[in-house]
């Protein structure tokens, strides 16, 4: 069974700083990964997808690395803003031919950035 | 276009009361999603459909039904509440093989 893990659950940073948040996942047979922010209230929004075959992808300051083998993803995000305060989600959607475009989550990193 | 909309916003219910929420979608989308979410634990998937008129159990179904009558609506029941069922409800959409576009979720409290 895939199990997705967030480490550290929360994090606070000085803005300007970079952030740098991390999910692993147990079950490297994965059709792609994606990176999701929450606000406190509110859905989710799909920030960032990487299918398996790519190693990275980027969207303004936002960076996303994907290693398939170790069972890593990193999201990267430059340059800090109070504005990037929320909830970061990863989930990943397994390679079988599963119906339903299923995704296992994990359980978020909630970030601060203090002005 | 309002994308994914949840109805009702928040609800408290009594340990075994009943209720429906109602998930829609205005993106003809086939796929339809409903997970709950509970602190430090992400999302967890309940059901999802893959189509109209077609239902699937996810990793969390116990104690719960749902029905696809229409393409744009996917209704969650819960047929006698549990303090267990104490979440926040998210119904998600896509196409297959595309990304999820989610609701603004469902806050239920059971006491």
């Amino acid at each position: 069974k895939q199990e997705v893990t967030q480490i550290p659950a929360a994090l606070s940073v000085p803005e300007g700083e970079n952030l740098v948040l991390n999910c692993s996942f147990t079950d490297s047979a994965i059709y792609n990964l994606q990176w999701f922010r929450q606000d406190p209230g509110k859905g989710l929004t799909s920030l960032l997808l990487i299918q398996s075959s790519q190693r990275e992808q980027t969207s303004g300051r936002l960076n996303a690395s994907l290693d398939k083998s170790s069972g890593r993803s990193t999201l990267y995000i430059a340059a800090s803003q109070p504005g990037d305060s929320a909830t970061y989600l990863c989930a990943v959607r397994p390679m079988i031919k599963a119906a339903g475009n299923k995704l296992t989550f994990g359980g978020g990193t909630r970030v601060l950035v203090k002005p | 276009n309002a994308g994914v909309t949840q109805t009702p916003k928040f609800r408290v219910l009594k340990t075994g009361q009943s209720m429906t929420l109602l998930c829609a979608q205005d993106m003809n989308h086939e796929y339809m999603y409903w997970y709950r979410q509970d602190p430090g634990m992400g999302l967890r998937l309940i059901h999802y459909s893959v189509g109209e008129g077609t239902t699937a159990k996810g990793e969390v179904p116990d104690g719960y039904n749902v029905s696809r009558l229409k393409k744009q609506n996917f209704l969650l029941g819960l047929e006698s509440a549990a303090p267990s069922q104490t979440s926040v409800y998210f119904c998600a959409s896509s196409w297959p093989g595309t990304n999820q576009y989610f609701g603004p979720g469902t806050r239920l409290t059971v006491t």
